[in-house]
């Protein structure tokens, strides 16, 4: 069975410039969620989608970050403009429903913003 | 806002030594999940506890939740390199309108050298 992708792996922008995460979850899983890893800190939840609908989006800096799921399958999570203090691992899981259910975890985005 | 501390943050040891590292938390949680994250991946699930004073083995390691659903640990017995990574714990609240939101602690590096 195929993991969580993610991608890219890796990316380098300068401040104030606006970049895109790609994240498709493991067929059939109706919950997904984008995480921000600080380095050195445990992931902190950003948004939760169930299906295509946003059930938490918190911890979402809205005024500069968007995300949005088509169709209930893929995702994409948008910084615009990024900050230097957005340099972290951005990771997306899923989960086949949600509450008690395990996540699975992609691999990560390492955004670098200089 | 529900809050996880772990200890030690670091943890640096000989390969056949024991080890435990300890999650705290004044909030009660509904579950309580440890992941090993290795570098350029997402977190791995190791397990899950439920309920107060739960007690679960894989392999060399043993997982506690404690009675009162506020805390847990993971002992490792015989350490090897193997096991080196990050270890992170996080606790679900499956009840009200949390959606089963994860909340992680910060983490413990552990090393293993031969």
């Amino acid at each position: 069975e195929a993991g969580v992708a993610q991608s890219p792996r890796y990316k380098i922008i300068e401040k104030r410039q606006s970049v895109a995460f790609w994240c498709n979850p493991i067929s059939g899983h109706a919950t997904l969620y984008w995480y921000q890893q600080i380095l050195g800190q445990g992931p902190k939840l950003l948004i939760q989608f169930q299906n295509n609908g946003v059930v938490d989006d918190s911890q979402l800096p809205k005024d500069r970050f968007s995300a949005e799921r088509l169709k209930g399958v893929d995702s994409t999570l948008k910084i615009q403009p990024a900050k230097l203090e957005d340099s972290a691992v951005y990771l997306c899981a899923s989960s086949f429903g949600h509450r008690t259910d395990t996540q699975y975890f992609g691999p990560g985005t390492r955004l670098t913003v200089l | 806002t529900q809050l996880l501390e772990q200890s030690p943050q670091f943890l640096s040891i000989q390969e056949g030594e024991n080890l435990t590292v300890y999650c705290n938390s004044s909030s009660v949680f509904s579950s309580l999940q440890w992941y090993r994250q290795e570098p350029g991946e997402g977190p791995v699930l190791l397990v899950t506890v439920v309920t107060g004073g739960e007690v679960k083995k894989l392999k060399r390691l043993t997982f506690q939740f404690g009675d009162a659903r506020k805390d847990s640990s993971l002992h490792i017995t015989a350490a090897q390199p193997g096991d080196t990574g990050l270890y992170l714990c996080a606790g679900s609240d499956a009840g009200g309108t949390s959606y089963g939101k994860l909340t992680f602690g910060q983490g413990t590096i552990l090393t293993v050298h031969p």
